[in-house]
């Protein structure tokens, strides 16, 4: 069954560095998300994706992050200037269609600031 | 705004007994889908079981089923003849019809004991 898939599975980075986590979709899907889930606390919504914009995003989803998707394939969520609290695993998620569709989540990435 | 509680850090079940995993939320909406996600240590987030809040009649598949109390807002999960590959993270998660975003729970540790 395909899956959605993400790179790195951890990511150390120091404060302040730019960092850039990495999903790859399901082929046919159209709808791609990324969440994070602190230690300890829910997983939230970061923002979704389609048709290569942003149709919505949390008020996490401030303007040190972004996201695209640069060649079709991949999906990337990039944090300009890491802090501390950005500290998390983060998940990428698609979904062929809106509505009912379950979505697809890949393994997650730990990112872990010094 | 859309919530979601899961009242219960941990759960612990017997192989082969039965468990409930809770959930309750809030909305105002009355056309919006509940879900429950499994995610087993280390391993990505995948689909147990979702609900329509149209449809009366509560969602089964095979030893998953659920308890959907529209007016009480609750949805609780229950689990028949437990295994121990059901030992896993579960979380509870609320979508919008036509929305994108999925809101979660806290999540529930299960626990199964041989």
């Amino acid at each position: 069954e395909p899956e959605v898939t993400q790179t790195p599975s951890h990511q150390v980075t120091q404060m302040g560095q730019e960092v850039i986590l990495r999903c790859v979709p399901i082929s046919n899907h159209l709808y791609f998300y990324w969440y994070r889930q602190i230690l300890g606390q829910k997983v939230e919504f970061l923002v979704s994706f389609y048709n290569n914009e942003i149709s919505e995003k949390s008020e996490i989803f401030d303007d040190q992050f972004s996201v695209e998707r640069p060649d079709g394939s991949n999906f990337t969520l990039k944090i300009r200037s890491t802090k501390l609290e950005d500290s998390a695993m983060y998940f990428c998620a698609s979904v062929v269609e809106r509505g009912n569709q379950p979505q697809h989540f890949g393994d997650g990435t730990r990112l872990s600031i010094l | 705004a859309q919530t979601v509680t899961q009242s219960q850090p941990e759960m612990s079940v017997q192989e082969a007994e039965t468990v409930t995993l809770s959930c309750t939320y809030d909305t105002s909406e009355s056309d919006y889908y509940l879900f429950w996600y499994k995610q087993p240590p280390s391993r990505q987030m995948i689909l147990v079981i979702r609900q329509e809040a149209y449809k009366q009649q509560n969602a089964t598949e095979n030893r998953f089923s659920v308890n959907f109390q529209k007016a009480a807002k609750s949805f609780s999960l229950k689990i028949s003849d437990s295994q121990l590959g059901d030992a896993a993270m579960y979380f509870c998660a609320y979508s919008l019809q036509g929305a994108q975003k999925l809101v979660f729970g806290q999540g529930t540790r299960l626990t199964i004991n041989p």
